[in-house]
């Protein structure tokens, strides 16, 4: 079983549809992130969670909206997007928010917004 | 504000050569560094890290190095294979920020 796994790998919504991606990393691991992945641009952190509390928003638009009931699983709930969000939406699980240490990524949900 | 980047966003090398990804940072608190591969249609994967109070670290045919006083790092892939074809991407992280990742740079590996 893989560490950090995502559901659905991929998805196609409309701008008025409401979905959910889904997290669930088995690697005992306390904070968890997503992170935002379009064409020729950086990774772009959205949100943190450390011991399922949020940490970070990075000014994300409230069309996202951000869940963790427990330190294993994390969600993002979509509603509203426009075309400009389709992108990799990925996963990502540390041992702790603080400090420096590696980040383990899921395979990302890509999604596509029409 | 601070930001890593990328020298160059792609590169193409002769299998069995050797490669070389450079990255600059600009955050001179900048105390942790990590490189990450990622293959087309999979999320990134830790490649090799170093802490900024070394300059170099190596792992299996891979190669940091660190340059605090350019801002620079670089990742050094030996004998390149075609399995080492992926985006990889440096980042960085100061204090308690999370980490800061650059655009990428993509590896061709031609055979």
């Amino acid at each position: 079983e893989t560490g950090v796994t995502q559901t659905p790998r991929h998805l196609v919504m409309g701008m008025t549809n409401k979905k959910s991606l889904k997290c669930e990393q088995h690697l005992g691991h306390n904070a968890m992130y997503w992170y935002k992945q379009s064409a020729k641009k950086p990774l772009e952190l959205m949100f943190v969670y450390n011991f399922k509390e949020q940490t970070e928003n990075n000014s994300v638009p409230s069309r996202f909206s951000p869940e963790c009931p427990n330190s294993s699983h994390l969600f993002l709930h979509l509603h509203t997007l426009q075309p400009e969000d389709s992108a990799l939406y990925l996963c990502a699980s540390s041992q702790e928010r603080r400090g420096a240490g590696e980040l383990f990524f899921g395979e990302g949900s890509r999604l596509t917004v029409l | 504000g601070e930001s890593v980047g990328l020298h160059l966003p792609t590169l193409s090398v002769q299998e069995g050569d050797n490669s070389i990804i450079n990255c600059a940072y600009s955050n001179s608190a900048s105390d942790y560094f990590i490189w990450y591969k990622q293959e087309s249609g999979k999320g990134p994967q830790f490649i090799i890290d170093i802490r900024s109070n070394m300059d170099k670290r190596q792992g299996q045919r891979v190669t940091v190095l660190l340059n605090k006083t350019v801002k620079h790092l670089s990742l050094q892939i030996a004998a390149t294979q075609p399995g080492d074809s992926a985006v990889y991407f440096c980042a960085d992280h100061s204090g308690n920020t999370p980490l800061v990742f650059g655009k990428g740079t993509r590896l061709s590996v031609i055979a």
